[in-house]
């Protein structure tokens, strides 16, 4: 079955660092991807997405490319903040339109 | 703009007694979710509605009932709570289960099962 599959955390960077966090799917056909993102205390919220192959979602810094040869969809930053320190959930769309979550990745940023 | 909204936020239960989780959204969705999170499990689909009057089984709906009251209001209910139970809840919402855009999430509930 559909199924996604994010690197253990936690993560700790210290302010500024580089921050790359792995996500690889299993899916039959072309789903869409999506990263999630949960603040303390919080819901789920977007953080971005890309539908096809080597579409390239982007938001407050963050990006992640969608690459279907290798089945990954890596969350990257260039630099982060202590702000970024949250739970980042790597998801798939599949046919039947259901999202399809992995296990959530937390990240903590130290100043 | 209150976006989903549920009831309680917090709640203990003992083994047997039922409850029912409330959800409301003012968004005008189509569609409306109820998932569980789970340490390490990430969220799993309990059960969905792709509209109104409609109620479909996600992944793990054992213990479960949902009721799509009307196109704002989504409710889940435990009829015998058991220790597995214990999770926090999120509901959410969209505009059409078929679009690939963004899930929009409630603040989640937690419920401990003793």
């Amino acid at each position: 079955g559909n199924s996604v599959t994010q690197m253990e955390g936690p993560v700790t960077l210290s302010e500024e660092a580089f921050l790359t966090i792995n996500c690889t799917y299993t899916a039959t056909g072309y789903p869409s991807l999506f990263w999630y993102v949960q603040y303390p205390g919080e819901g789920l919220q977007l953080l971005l997405k890309a539908t096809k192959a080597d579409d390239k979602g982007s938001n407050k810094g963050f990006e992640a490319t969608y690459r279907k040869e290798t089945t990954s969809f890596h969350l990257e930053k260039g630099s982060v903040q202590v702000s970024d320190s949250a739970v980042y959930f790597c998801a798939l769309r599949d046919s039947s339109y259901k999202l399809i979550f992995g296990s959530g990745t937390r990240l903590l940023v130290r100043p | 703009n209150a976006g989903v909204t549920q009831t309680p936020k917090f709640q203990v239960l003992k083994t047997g007694q039922s409850m029912t989780l409330q959800c409301a959204q003012d968004m005008n969705h189509n569609s409306m979710y109820w998932y569980r999170q789970d340490p390490g499990m990430g969220l799993r689909l309990i059960y969905y509605s792709a509209s109104e009057g409609t109620t479909d089984k996600g992944e793990v709906p054992n213990g479960y009932n949902v009721s799509r009251l009307n196109k704002r209001e989504f409710s889940l209910r435990l009829e015998s709570a058991a220790p597995s139970q214990t999770s926090v809840y999120f509901c959410a919402s969209n505009t059409a289960a078929s679009n690939t855009g963004e899930l929009f999430f409630g603040e989640g509930s937690r419920l401990t099962v003793l």
